[in-house]
């Protein structure tokens, strides 16, 4: 089965500041997409940005950006310009394109953005 | 544009008991997924409905069940609670055509069995 690992826990961040959110996945697949998910307190999860395999451009959204290794498997997530907004649980998720609908989740790191 | 709704938002129920939980799709979506997210935890998939039929299922027990509505409309049925059941089930709507990455969460319905 793919495994989805995030190995920060938590993390912290000065606001305006860069951080960096690491994860690793484990597949036999060629073809996948992988994502990062927000999680405020609120607990509504908020897709932050995807990625799919095939691609070897780096997605980007305004201020969220990948680091995508697919030899690595290895799938970071950099927030620029740091805000307290940000301040939340993040989840990377992993799709495979021929493993059926399921998506396999990390244990998630909890980002704290300090004043 | 209507999003994902979740009912009830907490829930406590006794070991043994059965408890449903509903979930609305956001607007457009004829998809939906159910997931359990323990405390601590990323989400777990449990299983998902397309056109009111089990379209892929996790590793959970039978006693998960669900359904799927004709207005796309979905509930998850547990029977049998046990203590490792509390947690925060998480409804995910999506499209056919965009299922691949465009899944909507609600809010959640968090369940306390004691």
């Amino acid at each position: 089965a793919q495994t989805v690992t995030q190995s920060q826990p938590e993390m912290s961040v000065q606001e305006a500041e860069t951080v960096t959110l690491s994860c690793t996945y484990d597949t036999s697949e060629s073809d996948y997409y992988l994502f990062w998910y927000k999680q405020p307190p609120s607990r509504q999860m908020i897709l932050v940005i995807r990625q799919e395999a095939y691609k070897q451009q780096n997605a980007t959204e305004n201020r969220f950006s990948v680091n995508f290794q697919k030899a690595a498997k290895s799938f970071s997530l950099k927030i620029s310009d740091s805000q307290l907004g940000d301040a939340a649980m993040y989840f990377c998720a992993y799709k495979g394109r021929s493993t059926g609908n399921q998506f396999y989740f990390g244990t998630g790191t909890s980002l704290t953005v300090i004043p | 544009e209507t999003g994902v709704t979740q009912s009830p938002t907490h829930l406590i129920k006794t070991r043994g008991q059965q408890v449903t939980l509903r979930c609305s799709s956001q607007s457009g979506h004829n998809t939906v997924s159910w997931y359990q997210q323990a405390l601590g935890q990323g989400p777990q998939f449990i299983f998902q409905y397309y056109r009111e039929e089990e379209n892929g299922r996790g590793n959970f027990p039978p006693r998960f069940s669900g359904l799927q509505f004709p207005n796309y409309s979905s509930e998850l049925n547990v029977n049998a609670l046990e203590l490792d059941d509390s947690a925060l089930y998480l409804c995910a709507s999506s499209r056919t055509d965009r299922a691949m990455y465009e899944q909507y969460f609600g809010p959640g319905t968090r369940l306390t069995v004691t």
